[in-house]
């Protein structure tokens, strides 16, 4: 069965730290990877996705995030979070092809210290 | 462009009641999905539309929940005799279409609270 997982509930940084929140993933097929995130009240934003290609992948807001196959992992990263980043951030796994019934980790929630 | 909306934002209701929630996808995108976002279970995948093919329900986590697509476009979700334990945030997504480099986007969310 597909599974994705957040080893962390909560992370608190500095503003203007570096971050780096963790995702491994269970898939019986080449994975579609997708991190999003979330905002009080606010629906799910994509941040960036893997599908294909380069394992290194940038997306908005200055993260990126790199798939690392042989680990299982797709973590995500930021060189210098801003307050703004607060948020929770969730990892999901879907087929590439047909329907693509996201599976979600629990999600991390990261709180900034100014 | 305008996003994926749904309505109502939050809908309180009593035990046993039915509610309705709705789901306006993007404009020309043919896929749509549902899913519950609860404290107790994260988010989870409800039910999928594509086109005019039949939806993969296999999520509904019973038969008091249906959903349907008029048109191609417009989602409706039913919960039948609400229960407490559908108290959650219902998160509607769509897709231009299957399969492929491309994602989902997602709506607000309807948050719904079960008296």
């Amino acid at each position: 069965a597909q599974s994705v997982t957040q080893p962390d509930i909560h992370i608190t940084v500095s503003e203007g730290a570096s971050l780096e929140l963790r995702c491994n993933y269970s898939y019986g097929a080449t994975p579609y990877l997708f991190w999003y995130v979330q905002s009080p009240g606010q629906g799910l934003q994509l941040l960036l996705k893997y599908f294909s290609g380069d394992t290194l992948v940038q997306g908005i807001k200055g993260f990126e995030a790199e798939f690392k196959r042989s680990q299982s992992s797709f973590n995500l990263r930021k060189p210098s979070v801003h307050w703004s980043d607060a948020a929770e951030y969730f990892c999901a796994v879907g087929k590439i092809q047909g329907a693509q019934k996201l599976v979600f980790g629990q999600g991390t929630r990261l709180t900034i210290n100014p | 462009g305008a996003g994926v909306s749904q309505s109502p934002s939050n809908k309180v209701t009593e035990k046993g009641k039915d509610v309705e929630l709705r789901c306006d996808p993007i404009s020309g995108h043919t896929a749509l999905y549902w899913y519950r976002q609860s404290l107790g279970q994260g988010l989870e995948f409800l039910i999928y539309f594509q086109g005019n093919s039949a939806p993969d329900k296999s999520g509904l986590p019973s038969d008091r929940f249906s959903a349907e697509r008029t048109g191609g476009s417009v989602s409706t979700l039913t919960i039948q005799r609400t229960q407490q334990e559908d108290s959650a945030v219902y998160l509607c997504a769509s897709r231009i279409r299957q399969g492929g480099d491309n994602e989902q986007f997602f709506g607000p969310g309807t948050r719904l609270t079960v008296l």
